[in-house]
Parts: structure tokens; sequence; C-alpha cells
């Protein structure tokens, strides 16, 4: 699978937007990027999917760069329950059931 | 909405001894996988099962590790003797197609702690 970088940790207050970033340079045209999030002591939680345009859903957005190396996942108002890891994972379109490859993720903190 | 739902949610278990974790998958999911975390560190893919067979599976899935899918609705973990390195999270998944254009659903997971 194709690598991502994240930060490790990211600080925002509650009720403010929040921006998650996710590096995959070596992304090829048919790796469809997935964001999970993984609140304490409970098992992943999809977020958001995307190939090429933006998307949006009732958790999130998912903005990718036109030129795919780059995404960014929006929580539009942050709540402390928003409070987690944010896992961005690349999954080859050639379908299967491949695993996931998590890395370290980031550690989103949200301020009262 | 629906949900994966695994059994028992914590396990202490002896070293050398068996132990089947317990998961039921959303019922049209078709696809089934097993994960595991280990305190501290990150989720780590195990195996995927789909059509009553193993598709795919990790390093760590060796010949102490199986899983069956008993009857039309449960998907189970069984590790044959378990190690001290065995203690972990445990999660189960689904999903209603292997494309990757779907996302999986996890369950709440399994705590096992050998001692």
């Amino acid at each position: 699978d194709a690598k991502t970088t994240q930060p490790n940790s990211m600080e925002s207050n509650e009720e403010e937007p929040v921006h998650l970033p996710c590096n995959h340079s070596t992304i090829s045209g048919t790796d469809y990027i997935h964001w999970y999030r993984q609140l304490p002591s409970q098992g992943p939680e999809y977020v958001i999917h995307g190939l090429t345009s933006n998307v949006n859903n009732r958790m999130a957005s998912l903005a990718i760069a036109e030129d795919r190396k780059s995404s960014t996942l929006i929580l539009h108002r942050a709540t402390l329950r928003d409070a987690a890891v944010y896992y961005c994972i690349l999954r080859d379109s050639g379908g299967g059931a491949d695993g996931l490859t998590f890395g370290k993720g980031t550690h989103l903190i949200i301020q009262p | 909405e629906p949900e994966v739902t695994q059994t028992p949610s914590h396990q202490v278990t002896q070293m050398g001894q068996e132990v089947i974790l317990r998961c039921v998958p959303i019922s049209n999911h078709l696809y089934f996988y097993w994960y595991r975390q280990i305190l501290g560190q990150k989720v780590e893919f195990l195996v995927s099962f789909y059509n009553n067979e193993i598709s795919e599976k990790s390093e760590i899935f060796d010949d102490q590790f199986s899983v069956e899918r008993p009857d039309g609705s449960n998907f189970t973990l069984k590790i044959r003797s378990t190690k001290l390195e065995d203690s972990a999270m445990y999660f189960c998944a689904s999903s209603e197609q292997g494309y990757s254009f779907y996302g999986y659903t996890f369950g709440s997971g399994t705590r096992l702690t050998v001692v």
C-alpha cells in the first residue's frame, strides 16, 4: 500500500473547524483515500473516503488536492466527542478483501 | 444503525489455553476481518474472510490462529495456545463488498489478557 504521512497530533477548540492534513505523494491513480477515526477505548470508525473529487457526508468533508498527493479531512464544527486518533489510509481500487494498513494517525485534542 | 457485535468484551486466559473470540457481523455484509491492537500500538490486520474461506492473511496470522463462520451469523477467531504477547484488543470488522470504495464497520473489540 502507498504510504501516508500525518502529523502526530493536533489541537483545536470546541465549536471551531478542524483541518487534518494527510500527505500521500506516492499515491497511484487507482488508490482511494479513506479516513477512519478511533475514539478512546473503541474500535476504528469509518469517516469518509474519496477518489478525486471533494466529498461531504454527515460526519466530515474530504478535500483532495488536484494532483491527489495530499488531502484534508475537515470537521466543520468540532465537539469534545471528536477527540480521537484520525487515520488516513489508501486503498487500491483493485478490490478484493485486502486489509487496511493503519499508521499512527493524528491524535486530535479538542479543548473546551 | 447496524452494528458489529463482539463478545466477550474482556477475556482473561492462562498462557497455553485456547480462546475463541466471537463476532456477529452486519447481516448483509459479505466480507469479514479480524484486526488486533496491542496496547499503545497501531491497529494491525490479521485476516480477511469471504465466501467461507480466508482471502488474505498477515504474517501475524500464523498456525496458532484460525477463523470460522460456523453458521450464518457468527464469525470467530480462535487462538489455539495463547502466549503472553497475544494480549491485545481484537477487533472484528465487516464490509458489504470488498471493493475499496466500501468502508468497514468495526466492532468495539474484545480485550484479551493472557496471564
